[in-house]
């Protein structure tokens, strides 16, 4: 099993680009979900997933929007980026809810976007 | 304003030492509370789970305590090795319909031979 995928790896825009950061997972996991993580903080939730077709929001969405098609990929989309972006960003999933009873979460490598 | 205060923001220690890193939390109504080991460059890796109900468990050299009276928890870090080199994260999971997680900001520990 591949786990939690992520890609690019390292992304460098110009403020008011879009793009999307893919995110897939081989587990077969219902729940999935965007983090980013900034210097000094705790990770942030940005969207999650608990089933294909069903997504919801998370701490801090604005600026970011997800899609669920299928079990296996979580895409992230960056409408328009902005220099507060600049952030490494996570991909999770998890076999039920990430916090109830011993739901163990899975992250992806991470993409590292530096927004200019 | 955090929930998760992780002490010492970082921490130095020799190989072979053994070191405690902190986590005091005020989320309520407590569900779980984890620890993970995030290596740089790296996504976080889970190293324990406990519920309410547990105040010890183990993962090798690893084992973390819990008191859900007073909202502390420690990880303690026995022989530790150059590998152990990572930011340490500990999150709370607070019960309800979704199980919200907050996390602490991490503890960076360095050990050098």
């Amino acid at each position: 099993n591949a786990g939690v995928t992520q890609t690019p790896k390292f992304q460098v825009l110009k403020t008011g680009q879009s793009m999307t950061l893919q995110c897939a997972q081989d587990m077969n996991h219902e729940y999935m979900s965007w983090y980013r993580q900034d210097p000094g903080m705790g990770l942030r939730l940005i969207h999650y997933s608990v089933g294909a077709g069903i997504t919801d929001q998370g701490e801090v969405p604005n600026g970011y929007n997800v899609s669920r098609s299928t079990t296996e990929d979580f895409p992230l989309r960056l409408l328009s980026a902005a220099p507060s972006q600049t952030s490494v960003y996570f991909c999770a999933s998890s076999r039920g809810l990430a916090g109830g009873g011993y739901n163990e979460q899975f992250f992806g490598p991470g993409t590292r976007l530096t927004v200019l | 304003k955090n929930q998760v205060e992780q002490s010492p923001q970082s921490l130095i220690i020799l190989e072979g030492k053994n070191c405690t890193l902190q986590c005091n939390y005020t989320v309520s109504p407590f569900s779980n509370l984890r620890w993970y080991k995030q290596d740089t460059g790296r996504g976080p890796v889970s190293l324990t789970i406990m519920t309410f109900s547990e105040n010890t468990k183990s993962n090798g050299r690893y084992t973390a305590t819990l008191d859900a009276d007073t909202k502390q928890s420690s990880l303690h870090i026995t022989a530790s090795q150059l590998s152990d080199s990572a930011s340490y994260i500990c999150v709370v999971s607070a019960k309800g319909n979704d199980y919200k997680l907050s996390f602490g900001a991490g503890t960076t520990v360095t050990v050098r031979a």
